[in-house]
């Protein structure tokens, strides 16, 4: 079956450190995968997407994920977290229809 | 930039009635999708349309319904709400094969 596991339902990280949330996916091809932040009260908003090409994608707010095929994962980075990360992410993938299957979602607490 | 709107962002309604939620998207995108969120669950497709009056089921139709007769608009419709419905109800519009957008969600308490 297609699936997306996110294995962190919690992250706490201190703000100037370095964050890495975990995402990995079940499915027979290349899929499209997607990286989501939601904001407390608030609707999802894209970080990052990846179709094809090269593996390491940059998104907004300094937010870059790499597909690692052999690992099946889609792990998004950021160098030095801020305050304002302090969200839920969700990772998301299709394996090229119009429906996307999200995972369950890690929620990053920043310590300042 | 893309705008997906959501009718209400809290309602309150009691257990038999009728719900209407109602999405309207602005960038002429062919589909759209509801969504709701439980926390722990992450977010299940209820139902999605990727035409005018064409809808197909998603992972939790049950004891729901959409109607989509304009391009812009998909409502969601709870013939008759139950308290297992409270939750937080998320619309998302996209182009054929690419992100989804979303609005910023209805939270709807069934009592």
């Amino acid at each position: 079956a297609q699936s997306v596991t996110q294995p962190d339902i919690h992250i706490t990280v201190s703000e100037g450190a370095s964050l890495e949330l975990r995402c990995n996916y079940s499915y027979g091809a290349t899929p499209y995968l997607f990286w989501y932040v939601q904001s407390p009260g608030q609707g999802l908003q894209l970080l990052l997407k990846y179709f094809s090409g090269d593996t390491l994608v940059q998104g907004i707010k300094g937010f870059e994920a790499e597909f690692k095929r052999s690992q099946s994962s889609f792990n998004l980075r950021k160098p030095s977290v801020h305050w304002s990360d302090a969200a839920e992410y969700f990772c998301a993938f299709t394996g090229g229809g119009n429906k996307l299957t999200f995972g369950t979602g890690t929620q990053l607490k920043v310590e300042l | 930039d893309v705008k997906v709107t959501q009718s209400s962002r809290y309602l309150v309604k009691r257990t038999g009635e009728k719900v209407f939620l109602e999405c309207v998207q602005d960038m002429d995108h062919e589909n759209m999708f509801w969504y709701r969120q439980d926390p722990g669950l992450g977010l299940r497709l209820i139902y999605f349309s990727y035409d005018v009056k064409m809808k197909e089921k998603g992972d939790i139709p049950e004891g729901y319904s959409v109607s989509r007769e304009k391009k812009e608009r998909f409502s969601l419709i709870l013939e008759s709400a139950s308290t297992n419905q409270t939750s937080m109800y998320l619309c998302a519009s996209s182009p054929i094969w690419d992100e989804q957008f979303f609005g910023p969600g209805t939270r709807l308490t069934v009592l």
